[in-house]
């Protein structure tokens, strides 16, 4: 398996301007991260599902930021509109059931609004 | 919810000398502390993980020790190399919840 896909690797848009990250899990894991990194604030979990179906958004931090699971090999993060405080390096990850197992995270997007 | 913390923030250490980084958790609940690995420029990696039945584990030049009753666990580096440099994250995940909450991270590096 190739691992956790992620794309683009890096975004530079402008301030206002909707972004959309995506994310292709590892084939047979049942749950997927979203998680934000940044120095002052570390990894912080934004969205969590298991088996497509969103659990817990309590991390995400605005209305600005949705995320989809259509289906087990696709999710989405998109930021509209987006906010130079945005600006972070966006990690999905998968593992085989919750947090009680490995979490495999992707190469992360870094996103970067002006 | 459960609260991570990390010591210390930046390791500086010799080749071949050893690394200790160190965290404590809250939740008394929590049974799964899994230690990763981010260098730069990718997403993190698992290196090494303990539960709570296990008080020490072992992989090579890594292991883990987790004392239950004071909340605190421990990643132990030995004979240290360059490519040992890296940010480490320690994590506790309670058995019954998906959430993995993460300490701040330890930037380690290994002089030559």
């Amino acid at each position: 398996d190739a691992g956790v896909i992620q794309s683009p690797r890096h975004e530079v848009t402008e301030m206002g301007q909707e972004v959309t990250l995506r994310c292709k899990p590892i084939s047979g894991h049942n749950s997927l991260f979203w998680y934000r990194q940044t120095m002052m604030r570390g990894l912080e979990l934004l969205i969590y599902f298991n088996n497509n179906v969103p659990i817990d958004d309590s991390g995400m931090p605005e209305d600005r930021f949705s995320a989809k699971m259509p289906n087990a090999s696709f999710s989405t993060l998109k930021i509209q509109p987006s906010e130079p405080r945005d600006s972070a390096v966006y990690f999905c990850a998968s593992s085989s059931w919750g947090g009680n197992t490995e979490a495999f995270f992707g190469q992360g997007t870094r996103l970067t609004v002006v | 919810g459960e609260n991570v913390e990390q010591h210390p923030s930046t390791l500086s250490v010799q080749e071949g000398d050893s690394a200790v980084i160190k965290c404590t958790y809250s939740d008394s609940a929590s049974n799964y502390f899994p230690w990763y690995k981010q260098e730069l420029g990718k997403g993190p990696q698992l290196i090494i993980d303990i539960r709570s039945n296990v008080g020490e584990k072992k992989d090579q030049r890594i292991a883990v020790t987790l004392n239950k009753t004071a909340k605190h666990f421990s990643l132990h580096i030995t004979e240290t190399q360059p490519e040992d440099s890296a940010v480490y994250f320690c994590a506790a995940s309670p058995s019954n919840d998906y959430k993995l909450s993460f300490g701040a991270g330890t930037t380690v590096t290994v002089r030559a």
